[in-house]
Order: structure tokens, then C-alpha cells, then sequence
């Protein structure tokens, strides 16, 4: 079984310039959420996503930053114009529904650079 | 505001001992608590988890221990290895739905170093 795969694993990107960042689920699972993680910080919850619909956005920066996962395709994480302090890793995770025994599994990352 | 404090940031201990990870909590609607393990360049990974109808939980040589009444819950690692050397995280998620599977909200971590 393949795992949640990121790609790409690291991005680099001038200030103004978009950053995406692609996430494709376990297969089977159709929860998908994205987190942020600082430098010396544990990670940051951003968005929660289910086939089409956003179910919880309350980690999200109010501009520049959207996420969809398209009936078809890959979950993709959208920063616009970004800024030296989007520098971080973002992770996904997917997990079959949002029961307690059904644990989020994550991918390895992207790790984004601004210069 | 940081809803889940976790201590110490680093910890050093020689092979065979056994590193106690702290985390306490400040939101009593959290009803799941995780632990995951991460090694450089990787994605988080579940180690185990507890919800507080349990005092204890063992998988292997990983202990959870939960302290409902001073909202705490700690991670103990039985003859701690060199391969164990890695950042740990303990998290804490509200049920939705009767789930208790979402929003996770993470401690800083802590970087484990197991000297051979």
C-alpha cells in the first residue's frame, strides 16, 4: 500500500511568486488535512478536507492560502504571493473517516523556501 | 495560545534507559491524545494513542500514561535504543460526531538523542 505521497519534497519560490503543493491520499481515504510546521515548532492544523467540500478552514491564513481536493486528482495546497515567512514544511494527512481508531497517516512534506 | 505544553524540549539518555516525555493539556473537550514519532525528512508517524477512559496504555516498549484530574499525559520508552533517537510529539483532538480523529493539536516536541 502506498502511503499519503507530497510532492514536490522541497519548493523553492521568489517572494510574489505561487507556491502549490500537491497531496494525494491513501488509497481508501477520503479525509484529507493539511498542517504546517515551523522551525523548532510542532505542527499547526490549517484545513480539513473531505471530497470536494472544505469541512473546517479555521487554521488558515485569511488571504493568500487555499486548498481543494477535486472529485478527481490530488489535494493541492495554494499560497499566493508568497512571503519569506511561508518558509516552512507543509504536511498532509488523510485517514479513512474521523473515527478515534482510524489514525491520520502523513506524508513526508514539502519543504518550502522563499528567498 | 498553546493548548498542549510539552517538556523538555531535548533529552539525552544512554541505551537501556527509559526517557519520560511530558505533555499537559489546557482544553478538558480534548479526548484523544496521540503520540508520533518523526525522524528527519519524514512525516510524522503514530506511535500510540489513549482516550481518557484508560489510565494506561502499552504497545510494545512505548507506554502512554494519563492523568485525567491534572490534565496530563505522558510517554515512556522501555530500553530506549540508538534507532529510537528521534522528535516526538504528543497531540490532543475534540471528538466530532462521536470521532475523535481530527484537528490535531500538537505539543513543540521533543528531540531524543539514545547515546549507544
Amino acid at each position: 500500500n502506498a502511503g499519503v505521497m507530497q510532492n514536490p519534497r522541497h519548493l523553492v519560490r521568489r517572494r510574489g511568486q505561487e507556491a502549490r503543493l500537491r497531496c494525494s491520499p491513501m488509497k481508501g481515504h477520503s479525509h484529507v488535512y493539511w498542517y504546517r510546521q515551523l522551525p523548532e515548532e510542532g505542527l499547526k492544523f490549517m484545513v480539513y478536507l473531505q471530497k470536494e467540500n472544505i469541512i473546517d478552514e479555521s487554521g488558515m491564513p485569511k488571504e493568500r492560502f487555499s486548498a481543494e481536493f477535486p472529485k478527481e486528482g490530488p489535494s493541492i495546497l495554494r499560497i499566493q504571493q508568497v512571503v519569506r515567512g511561508d518558509s516552512a514544511a507543509y504536511f498532509c494527512a488523510s485517514s479513512p473517516s474521523v473515527n478515534w481508531d482510524q489514525p491520520q497517516h502523513f506524508g513526508d512534506g514539502t519543504r518550502l523556501s522563499i528567498l | 495560545q498553546q493548548q498542549v505544553k510539552q517538556s523538555p524540549q531535548s533529552l539525552i539518555v544512554q541505551k537501556g534507559g527509559i526517557p519520560i516525555i511530558n505533555c499537559a493539556y489546557e482544553n478538558t473537550a480534548f479526548d484523544y491524545f496521540p503520540w508520533y514519532q518523526q525522524f528527519p525528512g519524514k512525516g510524522p508517524a503514530l506511535l500510540i494513542a489513549i482516550r481518557p477512559d484508560v489510565s494506561e496504555k502499552k504497545e510494545g516498549r512505548f507506554t502512554i500514561s494519563f492523568n485525567k484530574s491534572a490534565k496530563q499525559f505522558s510517554l515512556h520508552i522501555m530500553d530506549s535504543q540508538p534507532g529510537d533517537s528521534a522528535t516526538y510529539f504528543c497531540a490532543a483532538s475534540i471528538g466530532r460526531g462521536g470521532g475523535s480523529n481530527y484537528k490535531l493539536t500538537f505539543g513543540k516536541g521533543t528531540l531524543l538523542t539514545v547515546n549507544p
